[in-house]
């Protein structure tokens, strides 16, 4: 069974920084694409970045608000995708969620998601 | 960046009733379009992809069409645990956008 799980999350102060994980387990992470997407309160879905598998570049790709102050990363040995969040905005409260990425037909696979809250 | 719209934002509709929503891109995303599901509290969970693909496990009700910018989601024979909001996402091209989604509620 596929799991994904996230961690991390919380309160912390604009300015601030925080490192979400998402621990995958059921399928072959080393292959696969990696997603993050965060759900503002009461609001839509916003794609926020990628990594791609190792085998592949293990390149990334990012949101225009998030490009220069969030990171994807990936430890395959841990089976774990990471973000990292520098220079919280309050705008940057949301629920994260990690997804795999089926090809390039869509996020088939869901954690729970980790609620982080930007807030003095 | 391609920007997606979706309508309608809300419907309301009852128990047998057939549904339609619709995703339009902003540039042709050939069929690399994703139909979402979300119910309060929870992850997304996705039904359609690559336009017209059902995902396993999700009930044959649900169908999807299209290509290139127009697209839509049919969910004929609406059931009582469809009640939710449906979301698209485009994966043609980073960065991937999702459509402000539909609200689809009990009349």
């Amino acid at each position: 069974e596929v799991q994904l799980v996230e961690s991390g999350g919380g309160l912390v102060k604009p300015g601030g920084s925080l490192r979400l994980s998402c621990a995958a387990s059921g399928f072959t992470f080393t292959d696969a694409w990696m997603t993050w997407v965060r759900q503002a309160p009461g609001k839509g879905l916003e794609w926020v970045g990628r990594i791609k598998s190792r085998s592949d570049g293990g390149t990334t790709d990012y949101a225009a608000p998030m490009e220069d102050r969030f990171t994807i990363s990936r430890d395959d040995s841990k089976t774990t995708l990471y973000l990292q969040m520098n220079g919280l905005k309050t705008e940057d409260t949301a629920v994260y969620y990690c997804a795999t990425e089926f090809y390039s037909w869509g996020f088939n696979y869901w954690g729970q998601g980790a609620l982080v809250t930007v807030s003095s | 960046d391609i920007q997606m719209t979706q309508s309608p934002s809300s419907l309301s509709a009852s128990v047998g009733d057939r549904v339609t929503i619709t995703c339009r891109a902003s540039q042709s995303i050939r069929s690399n379009l994703s139909w979402y599901q979300q119910k309060p509290g929870k992850a997304p969970k996705l039904l359609i992809y690559a336009a017209s693909s059902l995902q396993s496990g999700v009930p044959s009700r649900f169908s999807g069409s299209g290509s290139g910018t127009d697209f839509t989601l049919t969910i004929i024979s609406l059931r009582p645990e469809d009640f939710a909001i449906y979301f698209c996402l485009q994966s043609y091209s980073p960065p991937f956008t999702f459509g402000p989604g539909t609200k689809v509620d009990i009349k």
